[in-house]
């Protein structure tokens, strides 16, 4: 067990609906980061807050956000949902930022299906 | 643009054989390079390499970084079936961490 809980494991919801993925990460850490993992595309890095500031932005669809909140958890929001958006959702979380030479440790993922 | 490729895309082995998995890089501001394994959901943290040609060992798996030619490789020795899994190579690259696409690895009994 990483420490790292995410909610929930699975969702399934139609087209253009919105939904909202949470993440808890180990205690003490201060950065949590947001993956998206498809089939064909690998684990892709969306968005990564530290101490409740957005730090690095990667290939993060604007439809998509995140806000990590004063008790550090964060929550990944997730709209006008499409087929294409259906993927394994990860939240990793470390004690520093990236660039000093820390480690992440990966929730268990939420697995998004869109139908 | 910054590449993480890893090589091979998959292998399937018989236990007990040696196995090397590789993964390349070209990156800015290349901090780190880290190795995680992953079986059926999150990745688990193996190694995290910052020097060249310093051996990093956890029982049967060993990684070493390159750093003049930009590639670290993961050995596993006398392969398990418990090793089976998809193994990913990332680079810190000061910004985000930046993922291969993963070496799958089959051990068959």
């Amino acid at each position: 067990d990483s420490g790292v809980t995410q909610t929930p494991k699975h969702l399934i919801t139609a087209t253009g609906q919105r939904v909202t993925l949470r993440c808890s990460p180990r205690s003490g850490d201060l950065s949590v980061y947001w993956y998206q993992q498809s089939l064909d595309q690998g684990l892709q890095f969306l968005i990564q807050y530290y101490n409740g500031e957005e730090r690095a932005k990667g290939n993060i669809l604007e439809r998509f956000s995140a806000q990590q909140f004063p008790d550090l958890h964060s929550e990944l929001n997730l709209s006008s949902l499409e087929l294409g958006d259906s993927a394994l959702y990860f939240c990793a979380s470390s004690g520093g930022h990236w660039g000093t030479n820390t480690e992440a440790f990966f929730g268990q993922g939420t697995r998004l299906t869109v139908v | 643009e910054d590449k993480v490729v890893q090589s091979p895309l998959s292998l399937v082995v018989h236990e007990g054989d040696t196995v090397t998995l590789n993964c390349s890089y070209e990156v800015t501001n290349f901090r780190s390079l880290l190795w995680y394994k992953q079986e059926k959901k999150a990745p688990t943290f193996l190694f995290m390499l910052t020097s060249s040609g310093i051996e990093k060992k956890s029982g049967r798996l060993s990684s070493i970084l390159d750093k003049k030619e930009l590639f670290s490789i993961l050995n596993i020795t006398a392969t398990q079936t418990g090793d089976s899994a998809i193994y990913l190579c990332a680079v810190d690259r000061a910004r985000a961490l930046n993922f291969g696409k993963g070496t799958s690895l089959l051990v068959t009994p």
